[in-house]
């Protein structure tokens, strides 16, 4: 049963491009997580989405930002026009149902440079 | 709103030395806390999971307290190993429904042979 598989693990873009994220979820979880580690600074809470649905995008920036998780394929964290501060690690988790376990797991993180 | 602190921020220790770290979080309407452990360059590997309602949760050399009144846990590490060097996390999830986690910055351990 692989893990939770994040892709490209790095990932260097120019100011002003674009950055997709992708993240597939355990096989069977259906609740994805998005986290951003910026630098010395701990993970933050962006965004979390069951199939088809924003649940909670409570820490996601106001603009540039996007996620999705469609029906079919993996969730995709877009960053539109990065900007130097975008220079982060991003972490997806997900996790079962509720009610089946309360156990979260993490991917090995996607960092992403900006130059 | 909810902040967590994990102190001290590093420690550096001998190899078989038992010791403590530390987490504070401001409120204590929690549903559960965890402690991850995070290799340099690498995802977060859950070590023990406490309910709201526990005390505590050991896991072999591991033993995670929580004492929600207070707003305090504490991950004990016994004989330690350098294998233990690691940045571990404490994270919190509030009541209410809501799973997104609260993360502490994180201590980073050393244990030195």
């Amino acid at each position: 049963n692989a893990g939770v598989m994040q892709n490209p693990r790095h990932l260097v873009r120019r100011r002003g491009q674009e950055a997709r994220l992708r993240c597939s979820p355990v096989k069977g979880h259906s609740h994805v997580y998005w986290y951003r580690q910026l630098p010395e600074e701990g993970l933050k809470f962006m965004v979390y989405l069951q199939k088809e649905n924003i649940i909670d995008e409570s820490g996601m920036p106001k603009e540039r930002f996007s996620a999705e998780f469609p029906k079919e394929g993996p969730s995709i964290l877009r960053i539109q026009q990065v900007v130097r501060g975008d220079s982060a690690a991003y972490f997806c988790a997900s996790s079962p149902p509720t009610g089946v376990e309360n156990t979260i797991y993490f991917g090995e993180g996607s960092w992403l440079t900006v130059v | 709103k909810q902040e967590v602190t994990q102190i001290p921020a590093a420690l550096s220790v001998p190899e078989g030395e038992n010791l403590v770290l530390n987490c504070s979080f401001t409120d204590s309407a929690i549903y559960n806390l965890q402690w991850f452990r995070q290799d340099p360059g690498k995802g977060l590997t859950s070590l023990l999971l406490i309910q709201s309602s526990q005390r505590e949760q050991t896991s072999g050399r591991l033993n995670a307290s929580l004492d929600k009144s207070s707003g305090r846990s504490t991950l004990y590490i016994a004989a330690s190993q350098p294998g233990d060097s690691a940045t571990y996390l404490c994270a919190v999830t509030a009541q209410g429904g809501s799973e997104k986690l609260v993360f502490g910055k994180g201590t980073k351990l050393t244990v030195n042979p």
